[in-house]
């Protein structure tokens, strides 16, 4: 019963370095989310992907890229980190809405 | 203004304590709605979950929604230090519209119980 997996757990780059977070669900749920959490800011939405194929912007799409690589796996790719995007990063799965398991948590620090 | 609104706290309280957990919210639409619980360097969790007005009992949990008022609930029974965890309210308007049951979330309170 994994549910949802991130990796890399923890991850520090330098500025201008790209990287792709992983995540993948094991639950057959059809939609998928990207958020970043940052102190004060409570978690805010970047991309998700309502079902296999789409994928949207959310609230804080710029730096960012998804890809729906399958219904199982949806992944995150800063292309230029920059220091602003130092967070704590979520994937979160769904039937549509009706209650989301989040993963562990990805640590970004950029440097 | 956010759709969800959420007092950030933090919140302090001691074991035995009732606790109450508060959301305000301006979208008409949902009528799903969630709290989760995130320990410390934790993913959320589902904690509670009630469709539509009325209340919902788990435990020492309860969850209340008004939705004349826009106004959703979470309260703890006599609180144990195990409960200090941040609580975010969540809500959708599920299948209806485009957001496809997208949840918006309120930013959090933070709660500890102390021994």
């Amino acid at each position: 019963n994994a549910g949802v997996t991130q990796t890399p757990k923890f991850q520090v780059l330098k500025t201008g370095q790209s990287m792709t977070l992983q995540c993948a669900q094991d639950m057959n749920h059809n939609s998928m989310y990207w958020y970043r959490q940052d102190p004060g800011m409570g978690l805010r939405l970047i991309y998700y992907s309502a079902s296999e194929g789409t994928t949207d912007k959310g609230e804080v799409p710029n730096g960012y890229n998804v890809s729906r690589l399958n219904k199982r796996e949806f992944s995150l790719r800063l292309e230029s980190a920059a220091p602003s995007q130092t967070s704590v990063y979520f994937c979160a799965s769904s039937l549509q809405g009706y209650g989301y398991t989040f993963g562990s948590g990805t640590r970004l620090t950029v440097v | 203004q956010k759709e969800v609104e959420q007092d950030p706290g933090p919140l302090s309280v001691p074991e035995g304590a009732i606790v109450s957990l508060n959301c305000t919210y301006s979208n008409s639409a949902f009528q799903y709605f969630m709290w989760y619980r995130q320990y410390s360097r934790k993913g959320p969790e589902l904690l509670m979950y009630t469709y539509s007005s009325g209340n919902k009992e788990d435990g020492r949990f309860t969850a209340q929604v008004d939705k004349s008022s826009k106004y959703i609930s979470l309260f703890i029974r006599d609180s144990q230090p195990s409960d200090s965890a941040t609580y975010l309210c969540a809500m959708s308007a599920g299948n209806r519209g485009s957001t496809l049951g997208r949840l918006y979330f309120g930013r959090g309170t933070q709660l500890t119980v102390w021994p």
